[in-house]
């Protein structure tokens, strides 16, 4: 089945820096990757996603990438804010089942 | 839409007790999924049903685990008996289609087995 990596587990950021999540997967059949963000006490809800016929997108200070070849994508997050502070899970998928990272706590420091 | 509903919200028990938990998904959604959350383990997908039918209960952890979906707008997942390793944030979750399309979480349930 897929396997999905995520790095780094937490990350520590000062307000207006950029943050990277990066994520690799296994599974070379994937061909959807959604990003989501949790935060505390909150469900998991869909910050940006992307789909194997596309590089890169982005949704103002959010944008992911993607490179299918070397099977991996990253969340890249600009002019970040404390508001972003939160777990973010990559999701990788290529049939009914989503496989998420182990999650990225991000903290923004004021 | 409401979105997804789930209750109970929080539910503490005693190790031994049956639970019960529900989910109404997204109406229209033909795709009902559920997740349970430690820190552990990260999110990992118990069961997951298509138009009613289970399709893939692997992670099911054991046979204290079983989950129904009798029509399209009511789920349930079950513990009997319960154990203090289930405690666990458990997360019912819906979409429209099958690959690619976007899953909707429910608020969750928090379940301590005390």
């Amino acid at each position: 089945g897929e396997n999905v990596e995520q790095h780094p587990s937490t990350l520590s950021v000062q307000e207006g820096d950029s943050a990277v999540i990066k994520c690799t997967y296994s599974d070379s059949a994937s061909n959807y990757f959604p990003w989501y963000k949790q935060e505390l006490g909150k469900r998991p809800q869909l910050i940006i996603d992307i789909r194997s016929n596309v590089g890169e997108k982005k949704d103002q200070r959010i944008a992911v990438t993607l490179n299918k070849t070397a099977k991996h994508f990253s969340l890249h997050i600009t002019e970040t804010q404390p508001e972003d502070s939160a777990v973010y899970f990559c999701a990788a998928s290529g049939s009914y089942q989503l496989t998420f990272g182990k999650g990225t706590k991000l903290s923004v420091i004021p | 839409d409401a979105g997804v509903i789930q209750s109970p919200r929080h539910e503490v028990t005693e190790m031994g007790q049956e639970v019960t938990l529900r989910c109404k998904p997204i109406s229209g959604h033909n795709s009902l999924f559920w997740y349970r959350q430690t820190m552990m383990r990260g999110l990992e997908l118990l069961i997951y049903f298509n138009n009613n039918v289970p399709i893939d209960d692997s992670g099911m952890p054991e046979d204290r685990f079983s989950a129904k979906m009798p029509n399209a707008s009511f789920s349930t997942l079950k513990i009997q008996p319960s154990e203090p390793r289930d405690s666990a944030v458990y997360f019912c979750a819906s979409s429209s289609g099958i690959s690619g399309n976007t899953i909707y979480f429910g608020e969750g349930s928090w379940l301590t087995v005390v």
